[in-house]
């Protein structure tokens, strides 16, 4: 079955970037989609279409593509940013929707 | 105020069934496709379920095919999830979810989840 890969773990001090990315062979063909999950919630979308932040996320989250690969960037690394992340998108087929494995951000 | 509310979550014994309801609000619940997400304890997010706004397409992910089946009742504004045969590894809290019309085909609006625990 299909798979979109992450690393496990992602650390960063305050103020510097963390870079979050995500494999999958079918990405250069569907977009993905980042959310950011914190303890007890549910998760919250914060980059769509690969590239695209939905109102009410601050700028400090981007998303970049680049072949299989995207990756969701967050420049400015604030406290408030440790949280679980994790990619989204679909399979080759186009049809069943799949998530990474998850990231989880330490901000030092 | 758009809203889903999950419920039906239980402790059941392997092998048994269990049926869950999520009830939408502030929206129009029948011009949007849903889905049906489970995250295990301190585990990531699967993705188990999709029906269009249409009821006319449903996929599942290979995990629950043939065990587990989505509907909806568009009349009551609620999204089901019969859970059949159930495993241990089924043990998770279940998250009904909105596929935006806005944000591309993210999930956009997210239910908090009922827990179902599978064990004897």
């Amino acid at each position: 079955s299909y798979e979109l890969t992450q690393p496990p773990s992602v650390s960063v001090s305050p103020g510097q970037t963390a870079r979050i990315t995500c494999s999958g062979d079918a990405l250069p063909r569907h977009y993905a989609y980042w959310y950011q999950q914190k303890p007890g919630q549910a998760p919250v979308v914060v980059i769509y279409k690969d590239t695209e932040r939905p109102s009410g996320i601050p700028e400090r989250f981007s998303g970049s593509s680049s072949g299989t690969t995207v990756t969701l960037t967050i420049s400015g690394v604030q406290a408030e940013d440790e949280a679980d992340y994790y990619c989204h998108s679909v399979d080759r087929s186009g049809n069943l929707r799949v998530f990474g494995g998850g990231t989880k951000v330490t901000v030092l | 105020q758009v809203l889903l509310v999950e419920s039906g979550g239980a402790l059941v014994k392997p092998g048994g069934s269990l049926r869950l309801s999520c009830a939408a609000s502030g929206f129009s619940f029948s011009d949007y496709s849903m889905n049906w997400i489970r995250q295990a304890p301190g585990k990531g997010l699967e993705w188990l379920s999709y029906l269009n706004g249409s009821d006319s397409t449903i996929y599942y992910a290979d995990s629950v095919r043939g065990r587990f089946t989505i509907s909806r009742d568009s009349a009551k504004n609620s999204l089901y999830l019969q859970l059949d045969n159930l495993r241990a590894e089924d043990t998770a809290v279940y998250h009904c979810a909105r596929e935006s019309h806005k944000y591309g085909e993210s999930f956009d609006v997210w239910g908090q989840g009922t827990m179902v625990t599978v064990s004897s």
